[in-house]
């Protein structure tokens, strides 16, 4: 199917565990984001990424590791998870100077 | 302080009513306004997007206006529907080196009842 998808769309974890979430695309939109949404927040950006292998930070990068390898792939990954980490991750990618996000990955960290 | 407000935090309307949600932002330098509905459980999607010249757009029975002089939006909702029930997410951008950055605001969550 087109658009953005995520998987998986609900994550429970340990603490110090490696988690990755996965978004795809099927536009080959160029730009790519991973927002963080938090009761009391509005959705605040993790990492972004203008082209395959190139990303940037965004206003919370602390504790997560990206890479895009490919135009429509952009794994966001946890590397030791912490109970902080809890939220729900929304992946976007950008077209036509409209933002699209996909469905969201609900992760908790025990 | 967040720098995109939005009123009230919740509200509860009854089907076939009207509303108005107000969004109030301090972000500079602008470049476009977004209103954006988010259904529970399913990320945002966007409803309208307003440059700097425009002061109303409308998307059915969602029409958005922008004072880019008082820096205040505002998304009228007209003869409201159950599948109205959602969180409504003002979102301001701003143009910069690494493209548009967007902020949000916190959301208005409404609830439309028979």
């Amino acid at each position: 199917d087109a658009g953005i998808t995520q998987s998986p769309r609900y994550k429970i974890t340990e603490t110090g565990r490696q988690v990755t979430l996965m978004c795809h695309q099927t536009w080959s939109h160029s730009y790519m984001f991973w927002y963080r949404q938090d009761l009391g927040h509005g959705l605040r950006l993790i990492y972004y990424s203008a082209a395959a292998d190139i990303t940037d930070k965004g206003e919370v990068p602390d504790g997560y590791v990206v890479s895009r390898s490919k135009t429509e792939n952009f794994p966001l990954t946890l590397e030791s998870a912490t109970r902080s980490q809890t939220s729900v991750y929304f992946c976007a990618s950008n077209g036509n100077n409209e933002q699209f996000f996909g469905p969201g990955t609900r992760l908790t960290v025990l | 302080k967040n720098q995109v407000e939005q009123s009230p935090q919740s509200l509860i309307i009854l089907e076939g009513k009207n509303c108005t949600l107000q969004c109030n932002y301090t972000v500079s330098p602008f470049s476009n306004l977004r209103w954006y509905k988010q259904d529970t459980g399913r990320g945002p999607v966007s409803l309208t997007i307003m440059t700097f010249s425009e002061n109303t757009k409308s998307n059915g029975r969602y029409t958005a206006t922008l004072d880019a002089d008082t820096k205040q939006s505002s998304l009228h909702i007209t003869a409201s529907q159950l599948s109205d029930s959602a969180s409504y997410i003002c979102v301001v951008s701003i143009l910069t080196g690494g493209g548009n950055k967007l902020t949000f605001g916190t959301g208005t969550q409404l609830k439309v009842e028979l």
